[in-house]
């Protein structure tokens, strides 16, 4: 069965430094989604993207965020200046193959630590 | 943001039995619902979804009840099993909207099967 890929794993960071996170969706997937998850926290959204742009983006996607699909596979986040809070599982997810209302498949996500 | 609430932390059932996970939503623009499972170091795997034009949905052991005058869901598992044993979670969104998907997940419910 296709599935989301992530990488790294884990990516540990000094704070202030940039990270960029790694996702492969499933590749006839249209829509593409970052979440993350406090340790101890829900899942939260962050932001969806569709058609190369930004579709929606949470209060958390500020401007130290971004995305992007640089190619035909890959689809990245990258956060330019790390703060300590930004430490979280993140999980990539993708969906849709032309009809929009199919559930999002996660990747097993990237374990951001920043110290 | 508590638009979606697990207010179970924990679940044990034995082998066998029924599972019944609950769920509770305040937004009542979501229509559409899903459940997700969750083992450690994986990112959460779809199980069952449903739309609110329905009020129950079956795919082998796992039954979604949605109730919406009450703003409920709940996940059935019968039998069971096991290798059940993971988080489960529940997660709403506005199919019919603008927000291209942007998944609103509870908190998370335990499920332990004892053999």
């Amino acid at each position: 069965e296709p599935e989301v890929t992530q990488t790294p794993s884990h990516q540990v960071t000094q704070m202030g430094q940039e990270v960029i996170l790694r996702c492969v969706p499933i590749s006839n997937h249209l829509y593409f989604y970052w979440y993350r998850q406090i340790l101890g926290q829900k899942v939260e959204f962050l932001v969806s993207f569709y058609n190369n742009e930004i579709s929606e983006k949470s209060e958390i996607f500020d401007d130290q965020f971004s995305v992007e699909r640089p190619d035909g596979s890959n689809f990245t986040l990258k956060i330019r200046s790390t703060k300590l809070e930004d430490s979280a599982m993140y999980f990539c997810a993708s969906s849709g193959d032309g009809n929009f209302n199919q559930p999002q498949h996660f990747g097993d996500g990237t374990r951001l630590s920043i110290l | 943001d508590q638009q979606v609430k697990q207010n179970s932390p924990s679940l044990s059932v034995q082998e066998g039995r029924i599972s019944i996970l609950n769920c509770d939503y305040t937004n009542s623009m979501f229509d559409y619902f899903l459940w997700y499972k969750k083992y450690p170091a994986e990112g959460p795997t779809f199980l069952i979804s449903i739309s609110s034009i329905k009020d129950k949905n079956e795919d082998g052991r796992f039954t979604v009840f949605l109730n919406k005058s009450a703003k409920h869901l709940s996940l059935h598992i019968v039998p069971s099993q096991p290798g059940d044993s993971a988080v489960y979670f529940c997660a709403g969104y506005n199919a019919g909207g603008t927000s291209y998907g942007k998944l609103t997940f509870g908190q998370g419910t335990i499920l332990t099967v004892h053999p």
